[in-house]
């Protein structure tokens, strides 16, 4: 069964770089079928795609986050990883991997991270 | 980029009555690509309805989607108490991918 495992740290200090990492079980993650996404979730507030990547590397980012985003994929372990640089507290969400299809929507999500930025 | 803006805010129903979500895009989503997720707290988002009218699997048949272009509906015929929860649209046409802010469904 397909399962998407979020991990890192759950704080991170402003001005600092947020580093997650998923974990996939269940499939391989080259896959030619499959993308796999970062999307987060502010406290209270709504879900906003923060980029995707395919098996090969080949990246898709959201423009809004692009000067201080690297999504990156490791096939040897299974896992695809975010890095979010120069964080401020409007960084501060719970972040979720989730996979789609090709062209289909986020089918599978992880259960999500909270990481907080704060001094 | 699309906008996608939802009404109502809130929607505060009784169970056994009728849900009905809208999601409206600033342009027009091709191919009906737009999803619906259903999300309770403390839980990730759950993929509802996709392709603007497709139930994923598992998904009861009281949920049905509709529309096209730039205006979209999900309908909830008969609520059950699980029903009760936020539901995000999410057009998957263009990058960068977009969601709703959201409606809340809940007991009245």
């Amino acid at each position: 069964q397909l399962q998407l495992q979020e991990s890192g740290p759950g704080l991170v200090k402003p001005s600092g770089t947020l580093s997650l990492t998923c974990s996939v079980s269940g499939v391989s993650i080259t896959n030619t079928h499959y993308y796999w996404a970062w999307i987060r979730q502010p406290p209270g507030e709504g879900l906003e795609w923060i980029g995707t990547v395919y098996y090969t590397g080949r990246t898709y980012y959201n423009p809004s986050l692009t000067s201080r985003l690297s999504i990156s994929v490791d096939t040897s372990k299974n896992q695809f990883s975010l890095n979010l640089s120069s964080v401020t507290a409007s960084d501060t969400a719970v972040f979720y991997c989730a996979r789609h299809y090709g062209d289909d929507p986020f089918d599978i999500w992880g259960q999500g991270t909270m990481v907080t930025v704060s001094s | 980029e699309i906008v996608l803006t939802q009404s109502p805010g809130t929607l505060s129903l009784s169970p056994g009555e009728r849900a009905t979500l809208s999601c409206r895009a600033s342009q027009s989503v091709s191919r009906s690509y737009l999803a619906w997720y259903q999300q309770k707290p403390g839980q990730a988002p759950r993929l509802f309805i996709y392709g603007a009218s497709s139930r994923a699997t598992g998904i009861p048949d009281r949920f049905s989607g509709s529309g096209s272009g730039t205006d979209f509906t999900l309908t909830i015929s008969r609520l059950e108490p699980e029903d009760f929860a936020v539901y995000y649209c999410q057009q998957y046409d263009t990058t960068p991918l977009t969601f709703g802010g959201g409606t809340r469904v809940d007991i009245k």
